[in-house]
């Protein structure tokens, strides 16, 4: 079964509203975990490094006051797409890399969550 | 900038018949490479991978060859399967981080 959840696994807000993701690590803890968005017919891209007790690091060309990510939580990190736009709406996947060994040399992915903005 | 490519976008392949899928790198610190399986709608599915320090892993039906040299990955998928059609991905870790940085993937078509 998946170690890795995402919620919702699939969401429609409208246009300037914003939306919450949600990935939990479920067996496991995880001081680090990814964010990355999939545009149909093309790779994951990744969108910055979720940090437990910290703040995220964003990639470049990332804007963090649009996708704000939270790891309040050694099993949870939640990104929010802020004043969404038809142009946000794609697939984001996040991962998790266990923090105990040997677990912690596998990388989990969760199974995804489609957001469409209308 | 660095990244990971792929030589064959779409791989059509009799059922049955073994399956070759390469990827590209292009940062030779990179130390863990990861092959990963994208049916459509769902989520990375971990297929195989591997170390810097060794140059072929063996799973089960598939198999992980890592040519340091010329910076080059594969995999091979032995008596490739209808379930086997999807989208692959090989991910590169650079520097120890698992910041996977992904490739453009390969769609794999299994005919009957």
């Amino acid at each position: 079964g998946a170690v890795v959840s995402q919620h919702p696994s699939w969401v429609i807000c409208k246009s300037g509203t914003s939306v919450k993701i949600e990935c939990r690590s479920l067996d496991f803890q995880a001081t680090t975990m990814f964010w990355y968005r999939q545009f149909p017919k093309q790779s994951l891209m990744l969108m910055a490094t979720s940090n437990e007790g910290s703040k995220a690091t964003y990639e470049q060309g990332v804007e963090k006051d649009k996708f704000l990510i939270n790891h309040a939580s050694l099993t949870l990190s939640t990104l929010t797409v802020t004043s969404a736009h038809p142009e946000d709406s794609s697939f984001y996947i996040c991962s998790a890399r266990p923090l105990v060994a040997p677990r912690g040399n596998t990388i989990y992915f969760g199974e995804g969550s489609w957001l469409t903005v209308v | 900038g660095e990244s990971v490519g792929l030589h064959l976008p779409t791989l059509s392949v009799q059922e049955g018949d073994n399956s070759i899928i390469n990827c590209a790198y292009s940062n030779s610190a990179s130390d863990y490479f990861i092959w990963y399986k994208q049916e459509s709608g769902k989520g990375p599915q971990f297929i195989i991978d591997i170390r810097s320090n060794m140059d072929k892993r063996q799973g089960q039906r598939v198999t992980v060859l890592l040519n340091k040299t010329v910076k080059h990955l594969s995999l091979q998928i032995a008596a490739t399967q209808p379930g086997d059609s999807a989208v692959y991905f090989c991910a590169e870790n650079k520097d120890s981080s698992y910041k996977l940085i992904f490739g453009s993937g390969t769609r794999l078509l299994v005919r009957p």
